[in-house]
């Protein structure tokens, strides 16, 4: 079974400039959600959809981040515009359903902005 | 806000000994907690789910326990190895609410 999948794997751009993420969660999976890891420290969710509906998206800062899940199935993070502190790991993780179900997790996006 | 706190520092243990990680949890009380591995480069891998009415859980040498009196989670590694070094991360599960996590090293 093919893992959750990530793209790009690292990204390096200037602050006020845009970027993008791109995660194929597991086939399947009903469940899909974005989580930022700065170091040292443990995932923190930013959003969270169910199919193509958002479910939970209190923690997103949604002045620069948007995202968004078309058809239910890849979905794509965006910010615009980056500052330094978005410096971190962007992960995906997909679910069969939305609560208690074990979350797979993909590699991760490390994202430095200079 | 709710909040989990696990032991910040590093653990270092001798192979074939057990290691035991400690999650704190605050100001909310879980319905079940998580427990994740985490290797450098890698997203966290699912490890063990224990729920408020069960006081241990098993699988293979890991042993997670949940005091919901003292607000704990005891994660355990029985017979430890150089392959178990990694960071270990608890989660309230329900929230998505992760703690920091404890970098384990296992020296041979």
């Amino acid at each position: 079974e093919a893992g959750v999948a990530q793209s790009p794997r690292y990204k390096i751009i200037e602050k006020r400039q845009s970027v993008a993420f791109w995660c194929n969660p597991i086939s399947g999976h009903a469940t899909l959600y974005w989580y930022q890891q700065i170091l040292g420290q443990g995932p923190k969710l930013l959003i969270q959809f169910q199919n193509n509906g958002v479910v939970d998206d209190s923690q997103l800062p949604k002045d620069r981040f948007s995202a968004e899940r078309l058809k239910g199935v890849d979905s794509t993070l965006k910010i615009q515009p980056a500052k330094l502190e978005d410096s971190a790991v962007y992960l995906c993780a997909s679910s069969m359903g939305p609560r208690t179900d074990t979350q797979y997790f993909g590699p991760g996006t490390r994202l430095t902005v200079l | 806000s709710q909040k989990i706190e696990q032991n910040s520092e590093a653990l270092n243990i001798q192979e074939g000994k057990t290691a035991t990680l400690t999650c704190n949890y605050t100001n909310y009380s879980p319905a079940y907690l998580q427990w994740y591995r985490q290797d450098p480069g890698r997203g966290p891998v699912f490890l063990l789910l224990i729920r408020e009415n069960e006081k241990e859980k098993r699988k293979e040498r890991l042993k997670v326990t949940f005091d919901t009196t003292l607000k704990q989670s005891l994660f355990h590694i029985t017979a430890s190895q150089p392959a178990d070094s990694a960071t270990y991360l608890c989660a309230h599960g329900q929230n998505f609410v992760f703690g920091p996590g404890t970098r384990l090293s296992v020296l041979p």
